[in-house]
């Protein structure tokens, strides 16, 4: 299994500004991805993280809004940039872990509110 | 392009009242249907992967199975405790994102005492 800890749990924003969340996980992956949670919606990846090489991002979602790091193998960065209230969502980090009973393991996500 | 429905949105149960959840998926080439448990305020829990049409897993009081088309979480005896929303997901052959599964809207489900 993986330990997933993202900060922060939830936060208040203003709107223009950008907010960055922190993943951590207590294992070595190759890949880290970040899910978006919008309210009433169901989850969408925004992006796949490996370290070494530039996030791979889904349709609909740019790097400009969401630019993210991955310094190694058990950490990454997600930005939510120039935030509107549109961005009101929980911002979750994910890591797969491989097997003959595949897993795919989530955070406690972020809570975010912009103002 | 992939798609993952459920069913009920909702679900109300009295303690010890089995019932089923279900999940139909179009998902190309299925690598994998997941489901999560995810309580309010937090990540979804893993709780089991199916890969082939007939397999089943279980889990206390949970056991997941998946057909060509469908996938079903049946409770049985449910709890209190179990209420949450529960997640289906499916993840298709094709594609360069490892981690990218559709997901569907979830049911609540809500076991009363």
């Amino acid at each position: 299994s993986a330990v997933i800890s993202q900060k922060p749990s939830r936060d208040i924003c203003q709107r223009g500004t950008s907010l960055t969340i922190q993943c951590q996980v207590d294992s070595q992956v190759t890949m880290m991805f970040w899910y978006r949670q919008q309210p009433g919606q169901s989850l969408t990846l925004i992006a796949t993280a490996n370290q070494g090489s530039e996030a791979t991002y889904e349709s609909g979602f740019v790097i400009d809004k969401f630019p993210i790091s991955r310094p190694n193998l058990t950490f990454s960065t997600l930005t939510v940039s120039n935030m509107s209230p549109e961005d009101s969502s929980i911002y979750l980090c994910s890591v797969a872990v491989s097997g003959v009973n595949e897993k795919l393991f989530f955070g406690s996500g972020t809570q975010l509110s912009v103002l | 392009e992939d798609q993952v429905t459920q069913s009920p949105e909702a679900l109300r149960l009295q303690e010890g009242e089995s019932s089923s959840l279900n999940c139909s998926y179009t998902v190309s080439g299925l690598r994998g249907l997941f489901w999560y448990r995810q309580d309010p305020g937090k990540g979804p829990e893993f709780l089991f992967t199916l890969y082939s049409a007939g397999e089943e897993k279980e889990k206390e009081r949970l056991k997941a199975t998946l057909t060509k088309k469908e996938s079903f979480l049946h409770i049985t005896a449910p709890k209190p405790e179990d209420s949450a929303t529960y997640l289906c997901a499916g993840r298709n052959a094709g594609g360069t994102s490892y981690g990218k599964l559709t997901f569907g809207q979830g049911t609540i489900l809500t076991v009363h005492p």
